[in-house]
């Protein structure tokens, strides 16, 4: 069984410029979860959706900060315009029951 | 509010040494409690869990236990490899649904030498 897969990888951009993370759950995972973990700290939750539906993002910085969930599968978490701070890990992560599956994370460097 | 709390990496072991992580929390109700651990160049993946008091999740040899009397669940194996060598994550999940997002410590990183 595939697991929770990411791209890209790794991005680099200089500050002020947008971009965007994507996310594919592992097959008929409902919920999904995007976290930022900063460098020596534990990751922290940014918004988890049930199917398509935003069910927690309180903790999502959305005066630039937005993510979609179209059909309940794929995920895209966007930032524009980054900020020096914004540099992190961002995980995506799915579960179906009690059991949280993550993926290997995007390496996010802002400049 | 919610919160974990880690002892201080890094920790630094012979291989067959005893491992010990301290994690304790802060949560109202009744939490889940879980270890992750992180190897070089992967995701995070579970490596037990507890769901409520007295209970012990155990795997490869590592082992836990939920105490809530002192609100720890602290993280043991009797002899540390060098494939051992990772970062481990405490984490809480404040409630029991399933759906509910996890809570985490800032993470150990153990490194272990032969």
């Amino acid at each position: 069984e595939a697991g929770v897969v990411q791209s890209p990888r790794y991005k680099i951009i200089e500050k002020k410029q947008p971009v965007a993370f994507w996310c594919n759950p592992i097959s008929g995972h409902n919920t999904l979860y995007w976290y930022r973990q900063n460098l020596g700290q534990g990751p922290e939750l940014l918004i988890r959706y049930e199917n398509e539906e935003a069910v927690d993002d309180s903790q999502l910085p959305k005066d630039r900060f937005s993510a979609e969930r179209l059909k309940g599968v794929d995920s895209t978490l966007k930032i524009q315009p980054a900020e020096l701070g914004d540099s992190a890990v961002y995980l995506c992560a799915s579960s179906s029951d009690y059991e949280q599956y993550f993926g290997p994370g995007t390496r996010l460097t802002v400049t | 509010g919610n919160s974990v709390t880690q002892m201080e990496g890094p920790v630094t072991l012979s291989e067959e040494a005893f491992l010990t992580i301290n994690c304790t929390y802060t949560a109202t109700g009744y939490p889940s409690l879980f270890w992750y651990v992180q190897y070089p160049g992967e995701g995070l993946q579970l490596l037990l869990k507890a769901t409520k008091a007295d209970d012990k999740g155990s795997n490869k040899g590592f082992e836990a236990t939920y105490r809530k009397e002192t609100t720890s669940f602290h993280l043991e194996k009797g002899s540390v490899q060098v494939s051992d060598s990772a970062v481990y994550f405490c984490a809480l999940k404040r409630d029991n649904q399933a759906g509910t997002a996890l809570i985490f410590g800032k993470g150990t990183t153990l490194s272990v030498s032969s």
